[in-house]
């Protein structure tokens, strides 16, 4: 299986910073890299496919990046609905994996 | 607009199978996507299950694979998982979620709203 490593963990960020979050595969999976928001008690939401393809309808604060084994999820001002779970996830081969999640909190 | 929504029980021996459907409304189920289911135990990240397509095709994880069942029903609209043989390590709230068949990144683009499942006696 391609294991797909976060970082951080965690992040404590206040309204109006840009935040980074990283995912690093085990092994090159092209730009098969989708990236999740999650809330409490919800079902994920997709923000970005493809590595850098913006899902319908999410804000275009939110950017990604990357290729190969090293991927980025971008957000260039928070937003206070911002404060969530944010999960990489790679659809390069079966099966799919997640990253163990970036918990974005308030500072 | 696709929403999807599953039902089942929430309460599962160990031992027993637990089983689920998840039901498509807005949209059919012989679209051209992949189907599929996603747990979460409490408190945990997310872990891919397995999926079906329209001509009936599937993938399982490998780390289900020898008790996990994934059917689908274009009459009825909906596709269901089983998962045979359960422990507590099933305890977890269980996704369906879909994928189009026709972006080749397979992004989950749509979610039902999740269902507990507790493997308690």
């Amino acid at each position: 299986d391609i294991q797909m490593t976060q970082s951080p963990s965690s992040l404590s960020a206040s309204v109006g910073d840009r935040v980074t979050i990283t995912c690093r595969a085990s092994q090159s999976i092209s730009i098969y890299v989708n990236w999740y928001q999650q809330k409490p008690g919800k079902a994920p939401n997709v923000l970005i496919y493809g590595t850098s393809t913006l899902q319908s309808r999410v804000p275009s604060r939110f950017s990604g990046s990357g290729s190969g084994t090293d991927f980025t999820l971008t957000i260039s001002s928070l937003q206070t609905e911002d404060f969530a779970t944010y999960y990489c996830q790679q659809s390069y081969s079966l099966p799919f994996t997640f990253g163990q999640g970036t918990r974005l909190e308030i500072k | 607009q696709v929403q999807l929504q599953e039902s089942g029980p929430g309460l599962v021996k160990p031992s027993e199978t637990l089983s689920l459907t998840c039901g498509v409304s807005g949209g059919s189920i012989s679209s051209d996507h992949w189907w599929y289911w996603v747990r979460q135990p409490p408190g945990k990240g997310l872990e891919w299950i397995g999926g079906i397509h329209r001509t009936g095709t599937t993938n399982y994880n490998p780390s289900l694979k020898s008790r996990v069942t994934i059917s689908i029903d274009k009459s009825k609209n909906h596709f269901s998982l089983k998962l045979n043989s359960v422990t507590a390590a099933d305890t977890a709230v269980y996704y369906c979620t879909r994928s189009p068949n026709l972006i080749v990144t397979r992004p989950l683009d749509c979610w039902g709203q999740g269902t507990l499942v507790i493997v308690s006696s």
